[in-house]
């Protein structure tokens, strides 16, 4: 069965400092993995998706994630914090044909 | 255009009670999903509809759970004799033809709040 783990369930930068947000999968093969944002009150939405071509993917708002499959990692990264990147972050997996299965998010904090 | 919508925004009911939470796709999404977002279970997924296909249900936590989707396009989750470890986020997605495994994005609804006193 796909699985993807992140490994902090809450991370704290400060205003124009680097993000990183860890996920791990587990997966039997080349494996769909989404990055979702979810801010307060709001849907999710889709930051960006690794579909087994470029293992650097560039998302929306500045944030990209680097496929590795030699470590199963797909870590979500950002140069400079913006206040406005405080959100809860969901890495995601497809484990069939159709379904995605979800972690159990990562909350952002950005300080001032 | 028009994205997910998902109506009511928000619904309080008593143990016990029936639930219907309502979901329209966006136009032309052949797919159609719910999922729970719940404080101790995080999100999880519940059912899947594929145009008229029968739907995938492996994801109900139990037979009070039901779903239907009519005529290809706005959907019903019911919960039957609702209880409180029922209380969650509902979200509803769609995408275009089903293939999440192929890295098709899908787009989720802003969610129902259900609160079961």
């Amino acid at each position: 069965a796909q699985s993807v783990t992140q490994l902090d369930s809450h991370v704290s930068v400060s205003e124009g400092t680097p993000v990183l947000l860890r996920c791990n999968y587990s997966s039997s093969y080349s494996p769909s993995l989404f990055w979702y944002v979810q801010h307060p009150n709001k849907g999710l939405q889709l930051l960006l998706k690794y579909t087994s071509a470029a293992t650097l993917v560039k998302g929306i708002n500045g944030f990209e994630a680097e496929f590795k499959k030699s470590e199963t990692s797909f870590h979500l990264t950002k140069p400079s914090a913006h206040m406005s990147d405080a959100a809860e972050y969901f890495c995601v997996v497809s484990p069939g044909y159709s379904t995605l299965t979800f972690g159990k998010g990562t909350m952002l904090l950005v300080s001032p | 255009g028009a994205g997910v919508s998902q109506s009511p925004s928000n619904k309080v009911t008593e143990k016990g009670k029936d639930v219907e939470l309502r979901c329209d796709p966006i136009s032309g999404h052949t797919a159609l999903y719910w999922y729970r977002q719940s404080l101790g279970q995080g999100l999880e997924f519940l059912i899947y509809f594929q145009g008229n296909s029968a739907p995938d249900k492996s994801g109900l936590p139990s037979d009070r759970f039901s779903a239907e989707r009519t005529g290809g396009s706005v959907s019903t989750l019911t919960i039957q004799r609702t209880q409180q470890e029922d209380s969650a986020v509902y979200l509803c997605a769609s995408s275009s033809t089903g293939l999440a495994g192929e890295g098709e994005t899908q787009y989720f609804g802003p969610g129902t709040r259900l609160l079961v006193l």
